[in-house]
């Protein structure tokens, strides 16, 4: 059962238009939330995070939200722009020691230019 | 520079032949990780190392063995691979502190026939 769910596989935005990736959570015990872009042949690389004591965390164009109540938090791009294009993987780590890190499956984000 | 690296970066191999996949951070970072990532899955993780001689088993880590023996380097063992162990494996590495920011190498194509 898939702890962190990303139900759109991908999604294609217009250059310069905003982009939206969501992000559904099951497990409350999740506190802190981080989104990763990735691009073919290369890993993961950290984009930005959110702790559950906050309900917004903006980083020049990328914003995340995120809603405790709901389980959901989403990730805004704006504007959106060709080198955005990517996978984007939202996780969630819980509070124990290890802090370990649980991942969504990801979506694919396409900027059109 | 700051970096994960792996190696070897593809790897094509049959039933049963012993193979290691090996880890290295130049970070002095306590805690290492490794994943597989599949098709509609995300990321999984096989085995996490808090630091030097303590390692303990992800959400995957059957079929696989790791080893802690110094900071730097977190090899990724498969005894008897089989086809189900095709993936592509990232490496990840932290401080063992604050929040879960993991700085990821390049990946790992596997790949058993």
């Amino acid at each position: 059962d898939q702890q962190v769910k990303q139900n759109s596989p991908s999604l294609s935005v217009q250059e310069g238009r905003i982009s939206i990736l969501n992000c559904d959570y099951t497990n409350s015990m999740f506190d802190y939330f981080l989104w990763y872009k990735k691009y073919p042949a290369e890993g993961p690389t950290f984009l930005i995070s959110i702790s559950s004591i906050k309900d917004k965390n903006e980083d020049g164009r990328f914003t995340v939200f995120l809603n405790k109540s709901a389980k959901h938090l989403s990730l805004h791009i704006v504007p959106s722009q060709p080198g955005d294009s990517a996978v984007y993987f939202c996780a969630a780590s819980g509070s124990g020691s290890a802090r370990q890190l649980t991942f969504g499956s990801g979506t694919q984000l396409t900027v059109l230019p | 520079e700051a970096q994960v690296t792996q190696n070897p970066r593809y790897l094509i191999t049959v039933t049963g032949k012993k193979l290691t996949v090996t880890c290295s951070q130049n970070m002095n970072h306590e805690y290492m990780s490794w994943y597989r990532q599949d098709p509609g899955l995300g990321l999984r993780q096989i085995y996490y190392s808090m630091n030097v001689e303590v390692t303990d088993k992800g959400d995957v880590p059957e079929g696989y063995k790791v080893s802690r023996k110094e900071k730097r380097n977190f090899p990724l063992i498969l005894e008897s691979p089989s086809p189900n162990q095709t993936s592509l494996y990232f490496c990840a590495s932290r401080t063992s502190g604050g929040y879960n920011e993991q700085f990821f190498g390049p990946g790992t194509r596997l790949t058993v026939l």
